[in-house]
């Protein structure tokens, strides 16, 4: 079966530290991977999206970058993190290639970033 | 304009009893896909339900069944015989287009919901 691990839980870095958080998935090939942003109370905003290695879409223009050095990891990263970067920051995986519309998307567990 | 609209920011339920969560959507688009996830506060999303906008029929997955009303454009959610471990926000998602490569998704703003015992 497919799981996907996203790491840390939680994190607590001061403004203007770098980012990088990782997620990886087992038990598939050539997933669609996902990164999106919850602030608190709120809904998902997608932020990045792949359908494979090297490929990388952006939703948002932010100080926030993605990447995807292997097929089944997925990487956010920032150079110097904002305020406004604090929120629930949730990996998500779908089947790639598979072009009908009933695939839902699966989550990781989220890593909590507070920004101090 | 919003694509998914989920006007209940927080809604009480008894224990037991049915409870129905909205969710409206917009699309030109003559193929999609709702789905419906549950988070509990530990933050994990949770696929609950799949309906398709050429499904013929309601889904339906246990105590979860979705009421589509498809020239109404709303996908809403029930919940039969609601239990204390329901409570959490609930998200409405559509995924517009058949041939969508990235299959990605659009998430309404969730609905908290509570079980009272």
């Amino acid at each position: 079966s497919q799981t996907i691990h996203q790491w840390p839980a939680t994190l607590v870095q001061p403004v203007g530290s770098p980012l990088s958080l990782e997620c990886t998935v087992e038990g598939t090939s050539n997933p669609n991977l996902y990164w999106y942003r919850q602030a608190a109370g709120r809904g998902l905003q997608l932020l990045f999206y792949s359908v494979g290695i090297g490929q990388i879409s952006s939703e948002v223009p932010q100080n926030l970058s993605a990447s995807r050095p292997q097929d089944r990891q997925f990487i956010l990263s920032s150079k110097k993190l904002l305020l406004s970067d604090s929120g629930f920051y949730l990996c998500a995986w779908s089947q790639g290639r598979d072009r009908s519309s009933n695939q839902p998307q699966h989550f990781g567990d989220g890593t909590r970033l507070s920004i101090l | 304009a919003q694509k998914i609209t989920q006007t209940q920011p927080g809604m009480f339920v008894q224990e037991k009893e049915a409870v129905t969560l909205d969710c409206t959507y917009d699309t030109s688009d003559p193929s999609y896909g709702l789905f419906w996830y549950k988070q509990p506060s530990s933050g994990e999303m949770i696929f609950l339900i799949y309906q398709g906008s050429y499904d013929q029929q309601n889904a339906t997955e246990g105590r979860y069944s979705l009421n589509f009303q498809k020239a109404r454009k709303s996908a809403n959610l029930v919940i039969s015989a609601s239990q204390l471990g329901d409570s959490a926000m609930y998200f409405c998602a559509m995924r517009e287009g058949l041939w969508n490569a990235g299959n990605m998704l659009t998430f309404g703003g969730g609905t908290r919901l509570m079980v009272k015992p």
